[in-house]
């Protein structure tokens, strides 16, 4: 496979479930982020991970627990979300955070309901 | 504090030109971003302007003015695969994209 993957494609949960969200790219990139994206709204940033190191955490709520186990790959633990957190959730990588005319490229992203 | 502001909606037809345009304010400035995304698909990067002037790759052409906080994507000989949203994003100082809520374009025969 090529660019940045994700899986599931969607998934339906509810309030009290547990689910993880994968990332994962094959560019060869050191940087990945998870973005939040809701009808109508610009996307919002929530973590950064820079050469496996979390560098930015855009005050979300701790129920999101982001884990980057290598520069390739990245997950996003769900657990007690709340009806407001239904959105598409993507995924993107770039060479580097910070490197200046740093391009990221998105994954499609997954979709989640939260009932 | 930092905001990105483009239309939400534009019409246009096959075959014609159509520029949507993007104002951004942002603590610094690290270059401007355009993003297509299908519905339901994830954005694809489009264009990327850090300088002063026009952009020229295929039927897309990208602009910006720094002085004013201003840049617009030029799409030509539209087609009706170009119907999609287009997102802009500026890059501050602390290079976190700021972005845009998308323009949703409609290309009618």
């Amino acid at each position: 496979e090529t660019g940045v993957t994700q899986t599931p494609r969607h998934l339906v949960m509810g309030m009290t479930n547990k689910k993880s969200l994968k990332c994962e790219q094959h560019l060869g990139h050191n940087a990945m982020y998870w973005y939040k994206q809701s009808a109508k709204k610009p996307l919002e940033l929530m973590f950064v991970y820079n050469f496996k190191e979390q560098t930015e955490n855009n005050s979300v709520p701790s129920r999101f627990s982001p884990e980057c186990p290598n520069s390739s790959h990245l997950f996003l633990h769900l657990h007690t979300l709340q009806p407001e957190d239904s959105a598409l959730y993507l995924c993107a990588s770039s060479q580097e955070f910070g490197g200046g005319t740093d391009t990221q490229y998105f994954g499609p992203g997954t979709r989640l309901t939260v009932l | 504090g930092q905001n990105i502001d483009q239309p939400t909606e534009m019409t246009a037809t096959e075959g014609a030109i159509v520029q949507i345009n993007c104002t951004y304010q942002t603590s610094g400035f690290n270059g401007l971003f355009w993003y297509q995304q299908h519905a339901g698909e994830a954005p694809t990067f489009l264009s990327y302007n850090v300088l002063d002037g026009l952009e020229e790759k295929g039927r897309f052409s990208s602009f910006l003015s720094r002085s004013k906080g201003y840049s617009y994507l030029l799409l030509k000989e539209l087609q009706m695969k170009d119907s999609a949203s287009y997102l802009c994003a500026a890059m501050d100082s602390n290079y976190q994209l700021i972005w845009g809520a998308g323009t949703k374009l409609i290309i009618k025969p």
